[in-house]
Order: structure tokens, then C-alpha cells, then sequence
């Protein structure tokens, strides 16, 4: 079975410095991976996923990540963070045959001005 | 486009009362649905998904239960909640038979059980 590890339950950067959220997870198989943001009292936004090819995926609001296959990895990297990307960021690997999705405990970013 | 709403967006019920919390989907058919749990200060608690119509998956035993009557449509339920069900329960879709393709989330109901 799978599962991922996000080892950062706080993150706290200040405006315009770059970001870097990690995700390792753990899967027999090349996974699937994705990456989400909830704001508070929302739902969950896809940022971007990861199924094969290029391995440095770009995604939306300015976010990029990089499958790592050695290290078992998926960071999520913004090279400039504004205020408004305060919010907290999930990864979730999902199986080739499977239905579901097993998600990471999520980090919380703060942004300081 | 696809579209997945949940209802009500907030809920404040008392202890042994009745639940039902509804999630609609538009726009594609036969989507695999999903109920998760939010409890605070803690990750994703998948509760129940389906791959077809009455066809529910119970992924960790609990107070609560699931229905899917029509192909677009799944239901959250209980008899009789606890203190401990309350949470932010967010519903998700993703096309059928497609693993490699997210799931996408409706704006999820916030449930204080007192």
C-alpha cells in the first residue's frame, strides 16, 4: 500500500522568498502524485500532478514540482511566495490500478511580510 | 465543465440527532465519488467512496454511513451522531476507470456537534 510522508507541519517564509514544500512517499510502482491547497473553511485545489514524462511538472499560481524517483520525492517549489499563497498544501500519491488517493498530513504556510 | 456541490455549507447539530449531508456532481457520468473527514488540525480521513450507483466501499468503521440512490449523487448519513463526528467533511470526484487523473473537491460542510 501506499503512503506519503510530509515531514514540515509548519512553514513560515517571508513574502518574496522562495518556497520549498517536501513530500516523500512510498509506492512499489511509479506512482501517481499530486499536489493540493486548501484555504480555511474551503476545499481542496489541484495545483498540479505527476504521471510520467517530464519529471519537473509546472502547475498554477506560479507552483512547479520535481518527482525525484532516487530519493522517492515530490517537492513542491515557488520561486517567489506572496501573501496570498498562505494556506495549507497537501500531497497525495495515488496507485496505477487504484481508486484512491492516500494523502500526506499537510504543511501549513505562513507568510510574513 | 464539471461542477460538484455540497450542502448545507455549515451544520450545527446536537449529540444523537440524525445527519444528512449531500453532494451533487454535474456535467460527466459515473463518476467514482468520495467522503472524506477533516477533523482539526489533521489530514484527510477517507470515509466511503463509490464506483457506481449503490455501490458503497466503508473504508474505516464509524458512526456513519453512505448512499449513492442516483449516479451523480452521494449521501452522508447517521442515525445518531457523536461529539466525535464533528469536522469539515469535504466530498470529491474523479472520472471512472481513469487512476491516473485527480480528484476534484466540493467546498465541504462544516459540522459542530454539541
Amino acid at each position: 500500500a501506499q503512503s506519503v510522508t510530509q515531514p514540515d507541519i509548519h512553514i513560515t517564509v517571508s513574502e518574496g522568498a522562495s518556497l520549498e514544500l517536501r513530500c516523500n512517499y512510498s509506492y512499489g510502482a511509479t506512482p501517481y502524485l499530486f499536489w493540493y491547497v486548501q484555504s480555511p473553511g474551503q476545499g481542496l485545489q489541484l495545483l498540479l500532478k505527476y504521471f510520467s514524462g517530464d519529471t519537473l511538472v509546472q502547475g498554477i499560481k506560479g507552483f512547479e514540482a520535481e518527482f525525484k524517483r532516487s530519493q522517492s520525492s515530490f517537492n513542491l517549489r515557488k520561486p517567489s511566495v506572496h501573501w496570498s499563497d498562505a494556506a495549507e498544501y497537501f500531497c497525495a500519491v495515488g496507485a496505477v490500478n487504484g481508486n484512491k488517493l492516500v494523502f500526506g498530513a499537510g504543511t501549513i504556510l505562513r507568510v510574513k511580510s | 465543465s464539471q461542477t460538484i456541490h455540497q450542502w448545507p455549507a455549515t451544520l450545527v447539530q446536537p449529540v444523537g440527532s440524525p445527519l444528512s449531508l449531500e453532494c451533487t456532481v454535474e456535467g460527466t457520468s459515473n463518476p467514482n465519488l468520495y467522503w472524506y473527514r477533516q477533523a482539526a488540525g489533521r489530514g484527510l480521513q477517507l470515509l466511503f467512496y463509490s464506483v457506481g450507483i449503490g455501490q458503497i466501499s466503508s473504508e474505516v468503521p464509524q458512526n456513519l454511513s453512505a448512499s449513492r440512490p442516483q449516479d451523480r449523487q452521494f449521501i452522508l448519513s447517521s442515525k445518531k451522531l457523536l461529539l466525535s463526528d464533528s469536522g469539515f467533511y469535504l466530498c470529491a470526484w474523479k472520472p471512472p476507470d481513469r487512476a491516473n487523473q485527480p480528484q476534484h473537491f466540493g467546498d465541504g460542510t462544516r459540522l459542530s456537534i454539541l
